[in-house]
């Protein structure tokens, strides 16, 4: 079972930033924080992950807690082709993904 | 920008025939694996490879299923009597190391009639 859980759904508005949490409260010292996106049917598109510091990439940013128990992703300024499948994965070493049922994003014009 | 490469992307098979899905990994990569997404359903892990072997599988890569790296450039999935139940889409992924991001394929659409 992933170890994650996300709001089924959110919305947002064109051009406004997306924050998508997703909580991770059993979370071990040695795993990251990963996310993924999934348009349609399209194979998963890597976002972003991160350890414990906030990071951040030319697509999104990724804070993380101090207590690392939860962290949220940020898409700065979101269009209409940022409507996806969000997911919030935490893996260790052995890297298998283990993909929950996301968060499906609408973003509105 | 490097990809990975799936073929074919839509395949129709009939039930307990074989088929294989074949994948071209990132050049560089040196970690492969399966996943599937039933239509409506999440997307599930199957099988990891790395060094020529499997290093983990789950419950669903069953004896019906196996995987291979025949000429060091391609990754294939075989599934030997393919059920109704196994219609699904099929993703290929790589990654260069351990403990990075993993790089998908844009997936086979498996339709078993």
């Amino acid at each position: 079972d992933a170890k994650t859980t996300q709001p089924t759904s959110m919305d947002c508005a064109e051009g406004r930033a997306a924050n998508l949490p997703c909580n991770h409260s059993t979370i071990s010292g040695n795993e990251y924080v990963y996310w993924y996106r999934q348009i349609h049917s399209q194979g998963p598109q890597y976002i972003i992950h991160g350890l414990k510091n906030n990071e951040t990439n030319e697509m999104a940013s990724l804070i993380i807690t101090e207590d690392r128990k939860s962290s949220t992703l940020i898409l700065p300024h979101a269009t209409l082709r940022d409507t996806a499948v969000y997911y919030c994965i935490v893996t260790d070493y052995g890297q298998n993904f283990v993909f929950g049922p996301g968060t499906r994003l609408s973003v509105l014009p | 920008e490097p990809e990975v490469t799936q073929t074919p992307s839509h395949q129709v098979t009939q039930m307990g025939q074989e088929v294989i899905l074949r994948c071209v990994p990132i050049s560089n990569h040196l970690y492969f694996y399966w996943y599937r997404q039933i239509l409506g359903q999440k997307v599930e892990f199957l099988v990891s490879f790395y060094n020529n072997e499997i290093s983990e599988k789950s419950e669903i890569f069953d004896d019906q299923f196996s995987v291979e790296r025949p000429d060091g450039s391609n990754f294939t999935l075989k599934i030997r009597s393919t059920k109704l139940e196994d219609s699904a889409m099929y993703f290929c992924a790589s990654t260069p190391r351990a403990n990075t991001e993993a790089f998908f394929g844009q997936g086979t659409r498996l339709t078993v009639v």
